[in-house]
């Protein structure tokens, strides 16, 4: 079947834009998950949803960041008067339930930024 | 503060050679240590996973081993191949309590080239 899907696969942004990255996960997976790879760094947790509760916000950057899931599947992760350190890669992961730590996690090619 | 550290940060290898990845974690509440390959242009996918109950877990070439008391866990590649050659993220996560749940945290990546 069909993987998490994200779009666009790149963006190229002047600095002080908004933008906006989508995320489609797997189909019927209720948790969803957003996360930032920069150069030379790990993957920073940025935020989590699950199924109808409130999201878990506690790894976003900034109050620039925000992001929202409508109707429990597709994700939209906006930066509003983008910065040059937003530069990075974008990762969506999608999993079954999200109850558990080893409930596998699946990530989709990423978003890749640029803030000129 | 970073929770989970990762070395080398580059590694060259040659076919046939053994690949050794070594992570070291801050936060004993973890429970739940994950290996996740990514190759160029995609996203991270799951390789094999531990939890601490275990000194060490073999799938194929690839082991973890598993050091509780010096909060410590390594991956091995035995018979490492071109086909290997990717970036390698270990991570950790913590199972229960609040909305958290399978948020992991990850070490900085290693890129390992393996030459034929």
């Amino acid at each position: 079947g069909a993987g998490v899907s994200q779009s666009p696969s790149n963006k190229v942004t002047e600095k002080g834009k908004d933008v906006e990255l989508r995320c489609d996960p797997i189909s019927g997976h209720t948790a969803l998950y957003w996360y930032r790879q920069s150069l030379g760094q790990g993957l920073e947790f940025l935020i989590y949803f699950q199924g109808n509760s409130a999201p878990d916000k506690s790894g976003l950057p900034s109050d620039r960041f925000s992001a929202e899931r409508t109707g429990g599947s597709v994700s939209t992760l906006t930066i509003q008067r983008t910065q040059q350190e937003d530069s990075a890669v974008y990762l969506c992961a999608s999993s079954l339930m999200g109850g558990l730590s080893t409930d596998t996690q699946y990530f989709g090619p990423g978003t890749r930024l640029t803030v000129l | 503060q970073q929770q989970v550290k990762q070395s080398p940060q580059s590694l060259i290898v040659q076919k046939g050679g053994i690949s050794i990845i070594n992570c070291a974690y801050e936060n004993t509440a973890f429970d739940y240590f994950p290996w996740y390959q990514q190759f160029p242009g995609k996203g991270p996918a799951l390789l094999i996973a531990i939890r601490p109950d275990v000194s060490e877990k073999k799938e194929g070439r690839f082991t973890i081993s598993f050091n509780k008391s010096a909060k410590q866990f390594s991956l091995h590649i035995m018979d490492s191949q071109p086909g290997d050659s990717a970036t390698y993220f270990c991570a950790a996560s913590i199972d229960g309590g609040g909305t958290s749940y399978g948020k992991l945290t990850f070490g900085q990546g290693t890129i390992l080239t393996v030459h034929p």
